[in-house]
């Protein structure tokens, strides 16, 4: 059964960079069927979905934090990666990777395993 | 962008009785080559990561009870629950994977009357 687990920093200042690493368990962050993403929800606020990555590095992003936000995997480790710079209080946030399916031409699919989730908060 | 409008913001519904939530796209998510639309329904519980509970708008995810159900094609999608249950109280989000960006309706609060 795939595991997807959360962790990082709970707290980070304002202008910082947020890092957070998802650790993929039972299954391959290396396959070629999946895309690798992470999405955050606010408190109080719905679903918003930041990029996803594809094991052999390519990316995708939302166009809202594109500037900000990089994405990255390591094949060895099993895991992927977020770094989202200069946060401020509106990146208060439970964030979550998940695995979505890749459809032909690289078309995207539903996601269909999620993380728990961890809360970061930006404060001083 | 596709914009993802649900309604209604929250709802009320007694037990046993049905629970029907709307999804609209600003644009189709309906793919003419394979016939599908590109539609999800998610359920998010407090202190839990969102559930997929149906994918391709009416594909139910294994698992998931037949009292949950998807219709609709192109702009207009339906999030029914036939006969609600206490543990069905939480908040439903339909996304859109048709193009990116990948985004989510604001979410329907499901609670009981």
């Amino acid at each position: 059964q795939l595991q997807l687990q959360e962790s990082g920093p709970g707290l980070v200042k304002p202008s910082e960079t947020l890092s957070l690493t998802c650790i993929v368990s039972g299954g391959s962050f290396s396959g070629s069927d999946y895309y690798w993403g992470w999405i955050r929800q606010p408190p109080g606020k719905g679903l918003e979905w930041i990029g996803n990555i594809f094991y052999t590095g390519g990316t995708n992003y939302n166009p809202s934090l594109k500037s900000r936000v990089t994405i990255s995997g390591d094949t060895s480790k099993n895991q992927f990666s977020l770094k989202l710079s200069s946060v401020t209080a509106a990146d208060t946030a439970v964030y979550f990777c998940a695995r979505s399916l890749r459809g032909a031409g690289g078309s995207y699919r539903h996601f269909d395993y999620w993380g728990r989730g961890t809360l970061v908060i930006v404060s001083s | 962008d596709i914009v993802m409008t649900q309604s209604p913001d929250s709802l009320a519904v007694s037990l046993g009785e049905r629970a029907t939530i709307s999804c609209k796209s600003s644009q189709s998510v309906f793919y003419s080559s394979n016939n599908k639309n590109y539609l999800a329904w998610y359920q998010r519980k407090p202190g839990q990561p969102p559930k997929l509970l149906i994918y391709w708008a009416s594909t139910r995810e294994s698992g998931v009870p037949d009292r949950f159900s998807g219709s609709g094609s192109g702009t207009d999608f339906t999030l029914t629950i036939s006969s609600l249950q206490a543990e069905d109280v939480a908040v439903y989000y339909c996304q859109q994977y048709y193009s990116s960006p990948l985004n989510f309706g604001g979410g329907t609060k499901v609670e009981i009357k």
